[in-house]
């Protein structure tokens, strides 16, 4: 059974320090996402990736988050500094032309 | 871009009635609809889905339309059971490249 792995699955840091949060996509998978969601926001879009480019990254917000793909296998979402507004889950999903999209766990990060 | 309204926020329903949830969509070029399901603490799941060359499409007590013309989409969940408590989300995109999510519909199923 194929699934969308994220690591860590929880974080608790101080703020001003960096997090990085890492997911593998399905196997053959061609597209990947990174979404923020917390209690009022529903789930936001952050980062876009196809084909390992990175197509969309109009939601997150520039002079701290960083998202990058350096391998199919692995995607990337930085956060330095790390502030208290930031606490949230953040979930990686994957998928392929046929539309389907695939969650991860989720990473739940606690900034202090 | 895509923009994604979704009603109601929260809804309630007597255990074995019926749960309607409405989407729209402003971009004529979204052609997939999926929509998922979010039980506390856990990812989002797909549950159902439907294409824009199909009108319906049910499985098992769940149903979703689909109205091109007026660029709007519904989930009916018929027979509701207390498993069916949780967060569902709709979402518009075009052949897979970006997902526009609604805000989501907090169900919750009264024994």
């Amino acid at each position: 059974d194929a699934r969308v792995t994220q690591t860590p699955r929880h974080k608790v840091t101080e703020m001003g320090q960096e997090v990085t949060m890492r997911c593998q996509p399905i196997l053959g998978h061609n597209t990947v996402f990174w979404y923020r969601q917390t209690m009022m926001q529903g789930l936001e879009l952050l980062a876009y990736f196809r084909n390992r480019a990175p197509l969309d990254d109009s939601g997150m917000p520039k002079d701290r988050f960083s998202a990058e793909m350096p391998d199919a296998t692995l995607a990337t979402l930085k956060i330095q500094p790390s502030e208290p507004r930031d606490s949230a889950v953040y979930f990686c999903a994957s998928g392929w032309d046929t539309g389907e999209l695939f969650f991860g766990e989720g990473s739940r990060l606690t900034v202090l | 871009g895509e923009n994604v309204e979704q009603h109601p926020s929260t809804l309630s329903v007597q255990e074995g009635d019926s749960a309607v949830i409405k989407c729209t969509y402003s971009d004529s070029a979204s052609n997939y609809f999926p929509w998922y399901k979010q039980e506390l603490g856990k990812r989002p799941q797909l549950i159902i889905d439907i294409r824009s060359n199909v009108g319906e499409k049910k499985d098992q007590r769940i149903a979703v339309t689909l109205n091109k013309t007026a660029k709007h989409f519904s989930l009916h969940i018929t027979e509701t059971q207390p498993e069916d408590s949780a967060v569902y989300f709709c979402a518009a995109s075009i052949y897979g490249n970006q997902f526009y999510f609604g805000t989501g519909t907090s169900l919750t199923v009264i024994p």
